[in-house]
């Protein structure tokens, strides 16, 4: 009974290739997020989807596509990878868009681009 | 903008100590804030969160947090420190910004705990 999975947990791969990150949450939640986790530990967002519709797309590159195919799915496609793409892709969700609700997020994806 | 400053990177202590983690956010109007722990290898865990009310917030795990308006500060603290803490920590602000809630997170602060 996760609440928020994540395949795979980890992905190996090489430079130029394209790869795709699934997730889906079981919370009946409106909102579904993709963050971003660098080698510092440092996150940061880089979408956000609500009821199936883009709301957050944080200036990043075009190569990633983020796609919504209901709201308890949000999957994040990667074309073209690059060494700098190489991290860990949290998926969350909650709630609802607004009011500051919790976020629930799932283990990670560890991406390493070669 | 809205941020978050964890100035401490990394802190050891004694198991059975007590323990602070710092944190100071930076939001136009009244945050939502939130402490996630890491463990490694793991995804994040909302440990606790401050809507609004009491500045005083219990968290599981016997973590607590107090929200200072006036030092734009949300320290985690927890009087007695288990070597099963050992994890990330990350302060984090929420909030409504044109675009979707969004969660801004500190940098994160290691803690080591000592035998």
């Amino acid at each position: 009974d996760t609440a928020v999975s994540q395949t795979p947990k980890y992905l190996v791969t090489q430079m130029g290739n394209d790869k795709s990150i699934k997730c889906e949450q079981n919370l009946g939640h409106d909102t579904m997020y993709w963050y971003k986790q660098d080698s510092k530990k440092f996150l940061k967002i880089m979408f956000s989807y609500n009821n199936k519709e883009l709301i957050i797309n944080e200036t990043v590159p075009n190569r990633f596509s983020p796609k919504s195919p209901d709201k308890a799915h949000l999957n994040l496609h990667i074309n073209s990878l690059e060494l700098g793409d190489s991290a860990v892709y949290f998926c969350a969700s909650s709630p609802r868009v607004a009011g500051g609700h919790e976020q629930y997020f799932g283990p990670g994806t560890r991406l390493t681009v070669t | 903008a809205q941020s978050v400053t964890q100035p401490d990177i990394h802190i050891t202590v004694s198991e059975g100590a007590s323990l602070e983690l710092r944190c100071n956010y930076s939001y136009g109007a009244t945050p939502y804030l939130f402490w996630y722990v890491q463990s490694p290898g793991q995804g994040l865990q909302l440990l606790l969160k401050y809507f609004s009310g009491d500045t005083l917030v219990q968290g599981i795990k016997g973590f607590e947090a107090e929200f200072k308006r006036s030092q734009s500060s949300f320290n985690l603290r927890k009087p007695s420190v288990h070597w099963s803490d050992a994890a990330e920590y990350f302060c984090a602000v929420g909030g409504y910004t044109g675009g979707g809630n969004k969660l801004t997170f500190g940098t994160g602060t290691q803690l080591k705990v000592e035998l």
